[in-house]
């Protein structure tokens, strides 16, 4: 079965301090792709990254870096030096090989960062 | 550049009405995907689209659900004899299936369903 767990349901940080959001998923297939979406205050969803299962290097993109470990089936996500933008709530999504499931997205609980000033 | 567009933003409706709701994507995009979102929950995969051919639907989806996608372009989902339970936001995403890998969905803002 696939799931994916946020665990941390709500994080506070102060503006300026790094963040780190946590993703764990479970598949039985070995080719799969993983997901982050960004959803603000006003609701849509906003793609930020997709990794496949084959493409282990971590990835940096200005303040936002993604750490993907699959001996530990984890794709975190840190945010350095955090400002209030970047108040919002993260999804971490799953889907599968693309010779099955049509490319759905399995999502996670999501984690609802609030920054500080 | 447009995104993918829904329609309407807001819905509320007395229990027991039938609602529909209009999806376009982003146009070159031949897949088409309806999730669903309550408070506090990620979305939850209800259907999705290849050009106009309706390829999987979850078991979320009931019979009082329908959605079409005639032509391949627009989609809509019709929810028949609402119910308490379908209060919700209903998310459309759209994707180009290039056969090379899962690609990005994007995102609509949604319609948020509400029943009186």
């Amino acid at each position: 079965a696939q799931k994916v767990t946020q665990a941390q349901t709500e994080i506070s940080v102060v503006e300026k301090e790094d963040v780190t959001l946590d993703c764990v998923y479970e598949t039985r297939d070995t080719t799969y792709y993983l997901f982050w979406y960004k959803q603000p205050p006003s609701g849509e969803l906003v793609f930020l990254i997709r990794r496949n299962s084959f493409d282990e290097q971590n990835e940096i993109s200005g303040r936002y870096s993604w750490n993907f470990q699959k001996s530990t089936s984890s794709f975190n996500f840190t945010i350095t030096a955090s400002q209030v933008v970047d108040s919002a709530v993260y999804f971490c999504a799953l889907s599968d090989s693309v010779y099955n499931q049509g490319g759905k997205l399995i999502f996670g609980q999501g984690t609802e960062l609030s920054v500080k000033p | 550049d447009t995104g993918v567009s829904q329609n309407p933003r807001h819905k509320i409706t007395k229990r027991g009405q039938n609602v529909t709701f209009r999806c376009d994507p982003i146009s070159e995009h031949n897949r088409l995907y309806w999730y669903r979102q309550t408070l506090g929950q990620g979305p939850e995969f209800l259907t999705y689209f290849q050009n106009e051919a309706q390829l999987e639907k979850s078991r979320l989806l009931s019979d009082r659900f329908s959605a079409e996608r005639p032509k391949g372009s627009f989609s809509t989902l019709e929810i028949q004899r609402t119910e308490q339970g379908d209060s919700a936001m209903y998310l459309c995403a759209s994707s180009l299936d290039l056969g090379s890998g899962n690609q990005p969905q994007h995102f609509g803002d949604g319609t948020r369903l509400s029943i009186l």
